[in-house]
């Protein structure tokens, strides 16, 4: 079945660090991808999206390339901030039946200090 | 504007009852999805509803129901509760029906444990 792998946390960086994030996927068809941030004690944001290949996502200084031929959508930003500490979760969403089932990863944590 | 409400914010069954969950969606989106958050896992699809009709549905038990109602708001239903089944369990509206393009928004969830 289709499925999101990330790479395993906790990421921890000094501020002003660059950041990775390794997301690669599954699918049987052709996704739509997405990178979502979860602040503590608060619900799931949507950071960016790309829906075909070669699209890059952009927002809040993150951004992220769905490159189809290594199934990848790395999240990076050049310089975080102590205001990035979170959960970051990567995500597909591909037809079936005629609806759309969202897949998610397992999340990764990033962890940011001053 | 409200964001997506869910409630209760907590939860604390036995196994073996039944709990319903709740869900407002943000004003205007007409569809509202369901999923499951174990502990150190990503959220996990259950159902879709659009219009009031189900549109989607993962791989979980019967065990498992859910439905919407005419304001769009949601409830999921979880009967013969099983350990298993502690987790946050996560509501997310959007305008239209989830696909490529709409923006999901989701609530902060409902922390059910089962003891």
């Amino acid at each position: 079945g289709d499925s999101v792998t990330q790479m395993e946390g906790p990421v921890t960086l000094s501020e002003e660090a660059f950041l990775t994030i390794n997301c690669t996927y599954t699918a049987t068809g052709y996704p739509s991808l997405f990178w979502y941030v979860q602040y503590p004690g608060e619900g799931l944001q949507l950071l960016l999206k790309a829906t075909k290949a070669d699209d890059k996502g952009s927002n809040k200084g993150f951004e992220a390339t769905y490159r189809k031929e290594t199934t990848s959508f790395h999240l990076e930003k050049g310089s975080v901030q102590v205001s990035d500490s979170a959960v970051y979760f990567c995500a597909l969403s591909l037809a079936s039946g005629g609806s759309y089932i969202p897949t998610f990863g397992r999340g990764t944590s990033l962890i940011v200090h001053p | 504007d409200a964001g997506v409400t869910q409630s209760p914010t907590h939860l604390i069954k036995t196994r073996g009852q039944q709990v319903t969950l709740r869900c407002s969606p943000i004003s205007g989106h007409k569809s509202v999805s369901w999923y499951q958050q174990v502990l150190g896992q990503g959220p996990q699809f259950i159902f879709q509803y659009y219009e009031k009709e189900e549109r989607g549905r993962g791989n979980f038990p019967d065990r498992f129901s859910a439905r919407q109602f005419p304001n769009y708001s949601s409830e999921l239903n979880v009967n013969a509760l099983l350990l298993g089944d502690s987790a946050l369990y996560l509501c997310a509206s959007s305008f239209g029906q989830v696909g490529t393009n709409e923006k999901l928004f989701f609530g902060s969830g409902t922390q059910l444990s089962v003891l």
